[in-house]
Order: structure tokens, then sequence, then C-alpha cells
């Protein structure tokens, strides 16, 4: 039972544009949202975050979006880089529970 | 500087043979846990340990054992590694309760044949 999901397993944009990268989930329980992004023959490292008591939280060029009645997210990067390019994984966890829920991933390609 | 690591980042070997991958951290975390990577699934979480002696299982726990002796080490043992844990691993340790920004050792990929 897939608690996230991402369900674009690719994305392409042009350098300049804007990136948006969606994240569904099913469970009521979490409470606090991530993005990760990850290149190849490396590990996820932290992007950024979000708490259920906000429906925006913004980092420089990534905005990331939460509306709870849809439990849907969404990272925007804005403007896209060709050092964007990655996979980018969305998860999901909660004070009550205790561990992160990850989705399958989207491979962004950022296009000079 | 800050960093989990995980050794070895690439393996090889042959169906029931015994291994261990270690993972540790210098960041003091309480929480450690170990993740899966394969296509089309994301991250599947193995086993997490929320504390010295304390572990529990997470989404995919079948065919694994880890241990928790030290708070910096948390080693992934596979007893009789079958084809179907050829996968991509991950390490990672958090503070708190696991729920908040994880830090990720670099992966050890594991090929049983």
């Amino acid at each position: 039972d897939q608690q996230v999901k991402q369900n674009s397993p690719s994305l392409s944009v042009q350098e300049g544009r804007i990136s948006i990268l969606n994240c569904d989930y099913t469970n009521s329980m979490f409470d606090y949202f991530l993005w990760y992004k990850k290149y190849p023959a490396e590990g996820p490292t932290f992007l950024i975050s979000i708490s259920s008591i906000k429906d925006k939280n913004e980092d420089g060029r990534f905005t990331v979006f939460l509306n709870k009645s849809a439990k849907h997210l969404s990272l925007h990067i804005v403007p896209s880089q060709p050092g964007d390019s990655a996979v980018y994984f969305c998860a999901a966890g909660g004070t009550s529970y205790g561990k992160l829920t990850f989705g399958q991933g989207t491979i962004l390609t950022v296009h000079p | 500087e800050a960093q989990v690591t995980q050794n070895p980042r690439y393996l090889i070997t042959v169906t029931g043979k015994k291994l261990t991958v270690t993972c540790s951290q210098n960041m003091n975390h309480e929480y450690m846990s170990w993740y899966r990577q394969d296509p089309g699934l994301g991250l599947r979480q193995i086993y997490y340990s929320m504390n010295v002696e304390v572990t529990d299982k997470g989404d995919v726990p079948e065919g694994y054992k880890v241990s928790r002796k030290e708070k910096r080490n948390f080693p992934l043992i596979l007893e009789s590694p079958s084809p179907n844990q050829t996968s991509l691993y991950f390490c990672a340790s958090s503070p708190g309760n696991g729920y908040t920004e994880a830090f990720f050792g670099q992966g050890t990929r594991l090929t049983v044949v």
C-alpha cells in the first residue's frame, strides 16, 4: 500500500522555466513533509520541508506547497537550472508516526 | 564534517553467504534507519532504531537483521542473501524521532547471484 505517491516518473523542463513536481499522500497522520534530491551514485540530500500547520515554505529558488484537504504537496523550482537535474523524492512523516515514508521519485531533467 | 558512512559501496555475493553492511554516523543522532531503493518503488524502510538497543521493523524487514549496540553504528545483516535482495541500500540518521530531516550515506550497491 503506497501511502506516498509521485505519479510522474519523469519531468523535462527548459532552463529558466518553472519545474513543478507533485506528490500525493493518503495517511492523515502525516504532519511533516520533506523533499529530497538525489544525484547518481550519491545518497539523497535534504532539500526543503513543510509542517502541516503551514501551506507554503520557501527557500531561495525552491518552494513547497501543501494542500491538506487534497492531501497533496508540490515542489516548485524557479528558475530551473541544469544542475537541478536529479531524482526528487517526497517523503512524509509525523509526530505519532515515527518514521519517514517515501514516494517513488521523479526524474527531473533540465535542458540548457 | 557531518556524515553517514556506509561500507562497502559495492558488493557482489552468492546466494546464502552471510554478509554485513556497516553504517556509522558522527552527528550523535539517536535515530538511524536502513532503506532499499528499487526502480519504481522509491525508498522503502527496512529497519529503524530510535536509540541504542532499540530497533523495530520498517516496511520491508523480511530477510534482514540489524543491531544497535553503540549510538554511532547501525549494521545491516543479511543472514542468507537471496537474489531478490539485489538492490541499492542506504543508511540514514536523523535527530529526534526520525520523521524530520534525515542524513543519508552514499549507498551500497548489492548484487546477489
